[in-house]
């Protein structure tokens, strides 16, 4: 079964600092990757996501993600986080072939003013 | 703007009894998932329906039933309701297709006592 990790559980950073959180899967064929984020008090929603074609994938609100197949990783990257950018990030990938999405445990982002 | 719809916000219910969370979309979806996401492990498949009648199992099923008669409505159903199930229940809703993302309702906290 595929399986998602991520390895950063809670991050505090420093407004302006930049931003990287891990995530790794296991499957090794193709799939799709995406990141998801909650804001404090909202529903879960769509930051980026990677199909096919360029590896670096641009989203909202300044951030972007890797995918790099040789590792197996979508790293979430922001070169300089703000405040409002606390949440919790969730990687997920959809299972090749089927219509099931398998999330990673999430990072709670802590922007400090 | 995709709508997805889940019919309580907090839900208390006690041990033993039958426990219905509806969710509904507005967007034509073929997808519908239930989650459940608790802290430290992420967000976690219960089951997902592809069509109307269709359902499969996901990660988590044991404890839990799906009910899908309409495209737009997803139940998920707690036969004997257990303290161990308390948790926040997510829907979410996607076209068909490995590149369709998720779209969520803003989820059900349900305690069991």
């Amino acid at each position: 079964a595929q399986s998602v990790s991520q390895h950063n559980h809670h991050v505090i950073l420093s407004e302006a600092a930049s931003l990287e959180l891990g995530c790794n899967y296991s499957y090794g064929g193709t799939v799709n990757l995406f990141w998801y984020v909650q804001y404090p008090g909202q529903h879960l929603q769509l930051l980026l996501k990677y199909f096919s074609g360029d590896p670096l994938v641009k989203g909202i609100k300044g951030f972007e993600a890797e995918f790099i197949k040789s590792k197996f990783s979508f790293n979430l990257r922001k070169p300089s986080v703000q405040w409002s950018d606390t949440a919790e990030y969730f990687c997920a990938v959809n299972e090749p072939g089927y219509q099931k999405v398998t999330f990673g445990t999430g990072t709670k982002l802590q922007v400090i003013p | 703007d995709v709508k997805v719809t889940q019919s309580s916000r907090y839900l208390v219910k006690r041990t033993g009894e039958k426990v219905f969370l509806e969710c509904v979309q507005d967007m034509d979806h073929e997808n519908m998932f239930w989650y459940r996401q608790d802290p430290g492990l992420g967000l976690r498949l219960i089951y997902f329906s592809y069509d109307v009648k269709m359902k499969e199992k996901g990660d988590i099923p044991e404890g839990y039933s799906v009910s899908r008669e309409k495209k737009e409505r997803f139940s998920l159903i707690l036969e004997s309701a257990s303290t161990n199930q308390t948790s926040m229940y997510l829907c979410a809703s996607s076209y068909r297709g490995m590149n369709s993302p998720l779209h969520f309702g803003n989820g059900t906290r349900l305690t069991v006592t």
